[in-house]
């Protein structure tokens, strides 16, 4: 079974829109991390955002939050005010086990397209 | 800033060729990965090291071994190459610690014809 799912592999979104990136996992550990990374054109991966399974808020870095609903089993990834620099592959992953495990589980990934 | 680098950006070599991919981080990180990134597959792990002289396997270890005599370096090698072992390989790095993100390198395009 898919440990982590985007089911979309491809979006488009205007210039200064918001826009959400969706990602759900499975897994039966209560310790575990998600992560967000973009990949643009040059292929390097570059790290956005991180949620622990304990964190009680959601997590936000500048432009990038993530939409962190346990029950449901999703980590959602919001761009806001989209530029045309966002247009890139977003990757979500999973660190599932104990602390001492440091695997990280990826997605098929989203790409996302920014219209000017 | 961290760095990550890998030794070559495209690489074409032959069925059959041993090919040695370099990976060497900056930052003093105890944690190494290889992972190779085929399209609609995202990434998947072929093997980790938390130390030096040490190493796990990951999801997809068949037909690749590893070895980490240093800690800045992390070398993946392909026995004998196969067509299906043409991919973009990433390289990544991070401290230990479960919170804490990888660093990727630029990535190695390698060709096997």
């Amino acid at each position: 079974a898919q440990k982590i799912t985007q089911t979309q592999p491809g979006m488009f979104v205007q210039e200064k829109e918001a826009v959400t990136l969706d990602c759900t996992y499975d897994t039966s550990d209560q310790s575990y991390g998600l992560f967000w990374y973009k990949q643009p054109s040059s292929g390097e991966m570059i790290f956005l955002i991180y949620q622990g399974s304990y964190d009680e808020q959601n997590a936000t870095e500048g432009r990038y939050s993530l939409n962190f609903q346990k029950a449901r089993k999703s980590a959602n990834l919001v761009i806001s005010a989209s530029q045309l620099g966002d247009s890139a592959m977003y990757f979500c992953a999973m660190r599932e086990g104990p602390d001492s495990s440091y695997k990280l589980i990826f997605g098929s990934g989203t790409r996302l397209l920014v219209r000017p | 800033d961290v760095k990550v680098t890998q030794s070559s950006r495209y690489l074409v070599k032959r069925t059959g060729e041993k090919v040695f991919l370099e990976c060497v981080q900056d930052m003093d990180h105890e944690n190494m990965f290889w992972y190779r990134q085929d399209p609609g597959l995202g990434l998947r792990l072929i093997y980790f090291s938390y130390d030096v002289k040490m190493k796990e396997k990951g999801d997809i270890p068949e037909g690749y071994s590893v070895s980490r005599e240093k800690k800045e370096r992390f070398s993946l090698i392909l026995e004998s190459a196969s067509t299906n072992q043409t991919s973009m390989y990433l390289c990544a790095s991070s401290l230990s610690g479960s919170s804490y993100e990888q660093y990727f390198g630029p990535g190695t395009r390698l060709t096997v014809t």
